[in-house]
């Protein structure tokens, strides 16, 4: 399974852009990046999703480079509420269809007022 | 929708004693999923199911056992609870691109 690397820690200024970096040499052509963040203890959440073009929705944007080994997740207008540990996933798909998610340590993002 | 819910929230067990760990979601997933998270640790999959009937092995199985009668419950069971079993469970579901996951059950086991 491709591996992802990423800080353990980063800090962020409150209404401040908060770019997160992955590594993830080792993707394969048909695997997607995904990254869910957890807040405090509870389950994690998706966030957003890409296989090579970039991607926005209404929570970030995605940078994934030309080579597809790393990728950045962009929080434009970071809040106190975004400080999470943020994980970036390579998803596998199984044989059977379904998919696997390989969670890392992630990220612990603090967005400081 | 009441999204992913599960139960007991909190729960200390003994070594030895068995409990079942129940999930249950609303949404008509057919795709669902346990997940157990160590202290400072990612997730890791310990069983999944494509649908009522059908379940498969994740990354950590040993000790867990799972069933599928139902779209909705897809219950976990530890037999015999031991001390590696010390941790927080997660159930998710899954539609398309998108897992939603529960609130979590913390176990210790002592």
């Amino acid at each position: 399974d491709a591996k992802t690397t990423q800080p353990p820690s980063m800090d962020c200024a409150e209404g401040r852009a908060a770019n997160l970096p992955c590594n993830h040499s080792t993707i394969s052509g048909n695997e997607y990046v995904y990254w869910y963040r957890q807040i405090h203890s509870q389950g994690p959440q998706y966030i957003i999703h890409g296989l090579k073009n970039n991607e926005t929705n209404e929570m970030a944007s995605l940078i994934i480079t030309e080579d597809r080994k790393s990728s950045t997740l962009i929080l434009p207008h970071a809040t106190l509420r975004d400080t999470a540990v943020y994980y970036c996933i390579v998803r596998v798909v199984t044989q059977g269809g379904s998919e696997k998610l390989v969670f890392g340590k992630g990220t612990k993002l603090t967005v400081n007022p | 929708n009441a999204g992913v819910t599960q139960t007991p929230k909190f729960r200390i067990l003994k070594i030895g004693q068995s409990m079942t760990l129940q999930c249950t979601q609303d949404m008509n997933h057919n795709y669902m999923y346990w997940y157990r998270q160590d202290p400072g640790m990612g997730l890791k999959l310990i069983y999944y199911s494509v649908g009522a009937g059908i379940t498969d092995k994740g990354e950590v199985p040993n000790g867990y056992n799972v069933s599928r009668s139902t779209t909705e419950d897809f219950p976990l069971r530890l037999e015999l609870a031991a001390p590696s079993q010390t941790s927080v469970y997660f159930c998710a579901s899954r539609f398309r691109n998108e897992q939603f996951f529960g609130p979590g059950t913390r176990l210790t086991v002592l």
